[in-house]
């Protein structure tokens, strides 16, 4: 079945670096790759999305593209900010016989960003 | 518009006793899920409906788990007897269509804590 794995945290920066957390997936056929935030205390909330190759999905300064030659889907960003501590979660749809299945999530990562 | 509510926010409670927990889906919603959060397994689908029809239910942990969803506004979890290492972050998502055909955006609920001891 389908899989996603994510990079281990938790990662720690200081306000305005540079984030990269890693994403890679097994996957048979063509799934849609999500990054899904959760804030202390939150549930999850969808940050972005691709569903397809090639494509890139952003929202709020964080960038991730849907990478088929290395089954990758790595969330960025260019300058990180407090607020944006929180967990971020890695994830893909079914396909095939799993297609209409709900959601794979990664194990998550945590950020910590300090000022 | 009201997100998915989910009661109770926090729950303590003794091994052996019965817990009930409780989700009312985003109104017009036909999928509804059941996850559990725990450090040490992440986030681990439990059940889902469509159409308030248990469609999966193979992440139930064993027959102590049960979920149901009488109509189309309201679900439970329940855990009974409760053992403590149940103890964590039970959430409660709906989605519009199905997330795995690429159409839906899973919504969460705040989540309800259980400690078991």
């Amino acid at each position: 079945g389908n899989s996603v794995t994510q990079m281990e945290g938790p990662v720690t920066l200081s306000e305005e670096a540079f984030l990269t957390i890693n994403c890679t997936y097994t996957a048979t056929g063509y799934p849609s790759l999500f990054w899904y935030v959760q804030y202390p205390g939150e549930g999850l909330q969808l940050l972005l999305k691709a569903t397809k190759a090639d494509d890139k999905g952003s929202n709020k300064g964080f960038e991730a593209t849907y990478r088929k030659e290395t089954t990758s889907f790595h969330l960025e960003k260019g300058s990180v900010q407090v607020s944006d501590s929180a967990v971020y979660f890695c994830a893909l749809s079914g396909t095939g016989y799993q297609a209409g299945t709900a959601l794979i999530f990664g194990k998550g990562t945590t950020l910590s960003v300090s000022s | 518009d009201a997100g998915v509510i989910q009661s109770p926010r926090h729950e303590v409670t003794e091994m052996g006793q019965e817990v009930t927990l409780r989700c009312k889906p985003i109104s017009g919603h036909d999928y509804l899920f059941w996850y559990r959060q725990t450090m040490m397994r992440g986030l681990e689908l439990l059940i889902y409906f469509n159409n308030n029809v248990p469609i999966d239910d193979s992440g139930m942990p064993e027959d102590r788990f049960s979920a149901k969803m009488p109509n189309a506004s309201f679900s439970t979890l329940k855990i009974q007897p409760s053992e403590p290492r149940d103890s964590a972050v039970y959430f409660c998502a709906s989605s519009l269509a199905s997330p795995g055909l690429n159409t839906g955006e899973l919504f969460f609920g705040e989540g309800s804590r259980l400690t078991v001891l």
